[in-house]
Formats: structure tokens, C-alpha cells, sequence
């Protein structure tokens, strides 16, 4: 099962910040959150991943409360091509070898 | 260039036959990984390979049987199909265990 919760479905106008919401309250000290998402028909997608420092890279922003407990992916400027379930997930550093558990994500729709 | 690439994209075939599904990865990454997208959309792993060796077998049916004949490539042969076996799968690869992953554009297979 999935150890993380996220809402169902969000909407965001295109050109405004979309913020995600994840909630990973029994996230443990050695895992990382990671992020993905999957446009219609297309192959996951990865995004950004962060163990407790803010992250950024030219996708997108993760922010991470200090307690860990839940995380925050912002895209900055949504475009109508970021429509897409976006998974939040989290994992072990070590071990695990890329055994992700997705769970139902996300449904992010950008309108104009 | 398509960096993970899988063959063909649409699979229809009858209950009982047997079928292959080949995964290309031009990354030079050293593990691949078959994920499996049901009809209720969750994706859930059902090998990993690192280095040819498989490590990730998440309690799949015998009738699955992947092949790795070396580090580029991961073929997914499924034998006697049943209407279960319905669904995208989805083909993986990673540079070492704990990198993000990137996937294939999926294979929709179709058993009627």
C-alpha cells in the first residue's frame, strides 16, 4: 500500500502556481519523497525528490514541513501541457532498488 | 532518441497464447524494471533486473517470465495469457538501484 495521501483531484488556471499537497505522516528517517507524474497515455515521469531541505529544479519546486509529515510540489507557471496524475512517493535511499509504490495521485487539471 | 523504448505499443492477442514485450534502454543505465497499470490505473512493479540479474519479483505468476540479455534490454515473455493479464506495462531503467527511474511509453496488451 501506497504511504502516502493526496487529494483526488485539483484545477489550476494555466499560467498561475499549482501547489500539491502530499501527506506522508509516517514517513521514516531514511526515505525520500519523490514525485512523478503521468500524462494521458505516456509513461511515469519524474519530477523532483528531497529528503528535508526545499528542492528546486527547473520542473518544479518541493517543499518539505520541518516535521517531514507532509511535502508541497509547486510548478510555478502551469501550462495546459501539465495536466497529469502526479504521484507523490516515498521510498528508502538505500535498498528498495526503485521499488515504487504508486498510489492513486493526484488529478491535476490546468484550464485556460 | 528515445531513451527507453519498448515493442510494440499495442498487443491484441487471444486468451492462451503466448507473447513477448521488448524493452530498449539507450541511457547506459545498469537496472530495468517492468511495472504493470491495471485497469484502475495504479502501476505496481513486478521485476527488476540489475546487471542481468534479477533482484524485484513481486510475487508475479509463473506464466511471466522476463529475459534480460544484457544491460540494454529487458523482454517480458507471458505465456497461456488470460483476460487478467489486460493492461499497460510499463518498462523502466535506472542508472544503480536508488537514481530516479525513466520509463517506456507503455504497451497496452489487450487479451480478448
Amino acid at each position: 500500500d501506497a504511504k502516502t495521501t493526496q487529494p483526488t483531484s485539483m484545477d489550476c488556471a494555466e499560467g498561475r502556481a499549482a501547489n500539491l499537497p502530499c501527506n506522508h505522516s509516517t514517513i521514516s528517517g531514511n526515505e525520500y519523497v519523490y514525485w512523478y507524474r503521468q500524462i494521458h497515455s505516456q509513461g511515469p515521469q519524474y519530477i523532483i525528490h528531497g529528503l528535508k531541505n526545499n528542492e528546486t529544479n527547473e520542473m518544479a519546486s518541493l517543499i518539505i514541513t520541518e516535521d517531514r509529515k507532509s511535502s508541497t510540489l509547486i510548478l510555478p507557471h502551469a501550462t495546459l501541457r501539465d495536466t497529469a496524475v502526479y504521484y507523490c512517493i516515498v521510498r528508502p535511499y538505500s535498498g528498495g532498488y526503485n521499488k515504487l509504490i504508486f498510489g492513486a495521485g493526484t488529478r491535476l487539471a490546468v484550464h485556460p | 532518441d528515445t531513451a527507453v523504448s519498448q515493442t510494440p505499443k499495442y498487443l491484441v492477442t487471444q486468451m492462451g497464447n503466448d507473447k513477448s514485450i521488448k524493452c530498449e534502454q539507450n541511457l547506459g543505465h545498469d537496472t530495468m524494471y517492468w511495472y504493470k497499470q491495471d485497469s484502475k490505473k495504479f502501476l505496481k512493479i513486478m521485476f527488476s533486473y540489475n546487471n542481468k540479474e534479477l533482484i524485484i519479483n513481486e510475487t508475479v505468476p509463473n506464466r511471466f517470465s522476463p529475459k534480460s540479455p544484457d544491460k540494454a534490454h529487458l523482454n517480458l515473455h507471458i505465456n497461456s495469457l488470460e483476460l487478467g493479464d489486460s493492461a499497460v506495462y510499463f518498462c523502466a531503467s535506472s542508472q544503480a538501484r536508488n537514481t530516479e527511474a525513466f520509463f517506456g511509453q507503455g504497451t497496452r496488451l489487450t487479451v480478448v
